[in-house]
């Protein structure tokens, strides 16, 4: 499984844009990138996902490096509910149908 | 109403003891999942289950054992509860892509 790496932890503060790193530099070439997020006490939830072009839904936007080595998830206005931890995952087009989980970014909004 | 729902809740147990945790979806999907979260918070698959068929079954003791009466729903079966196996468990389902969890059960061994 492609390894991701993503910062232990992040802080920012109520409605301004909070911007998540991770690097994926293994990343082969059918590997898509999800993002998914666990609010306290609850299970992870999906948020976002694109495998080249960045990809913008209700909930964040996803910006893809060019080569694809690294990806940014994009909250454009934080709230106090968006605190949570947020996992990237690359998941393969194709093969075993599971999620491997790394340690995630604990992100943490201050009001 | 709730998409995937797991009981107990909470289970605070003795080791040694047998437990079962329960688990169904309402969604309609094919694919249904147990996942791990320990004290450290690493969240990790032990099984999966598409169609009532076991397709995925990482390296987990044999004391666990999941079983599907159909694809609404995958119970777990814990035999001879060990300490370490206090976590938190996670089921989900999904149906191509994106998998919807429960809300957990907390289990705790003394």
């Amino acid at each position: 499984d492609a390894k991701t790496t993503q910062p232990n932890s992040m802080e920012s503060n109520e409605e301004e844009p909070v911007h998540l790193p991770c690097n994926h530099s293994t990343i082969s070439g059918t590997d898509y990138i999800h993002w998914y997020r666990q609010l306290p006490s609850q299970g992870p939830e999906y948020v976002i996902h694109g495998l080249t072009s960045n990809v913008n839904n209700r909930m964040a936007s996803l910006a893809i490096a060019e080569d694809r080595k690294s990806s940014t998830l994009i909250l454009h206005r934080a709230t106090l509910r968006d605190a949570a931890v947020y996992y990237c995952i690359l998941r393969p087009f194709q093969g075993a149908q599971k999620l491997v989980f790394g340690q995630g970014t604990r992100l943490t909004i201050n009001p | 109403d709730t998409a995937v729902s797991q009981t107990p809740k909470y289970l605070v147990t003795q080791m040694g003891n047998d437990k079962s945790i329960k688990c169904e979806q309402n969604l309609g999907h094919d694919t249904m999942y147990w996942y791990k979260q320990d004290s450290k918070k690493f969240l990790k698959i032990m099984f999966s289950y598409n169609n009532k068929e076991l397709i995925i079954n990482e390296t987990v003791p044999n004391r666990f054992s999941p079983k599907s009466p159909d694809k609404a729903h995958l119970n777990l079966h814990i035999n001879s509860l060990e300490l370490g196996d206090s976590a938190v468990y996670f089921c989900a389902s999904s149906q191509g892509r994106h998998p919807y969890f429960g809300p957990g059960t907390r289990l705790l061994v003394l």
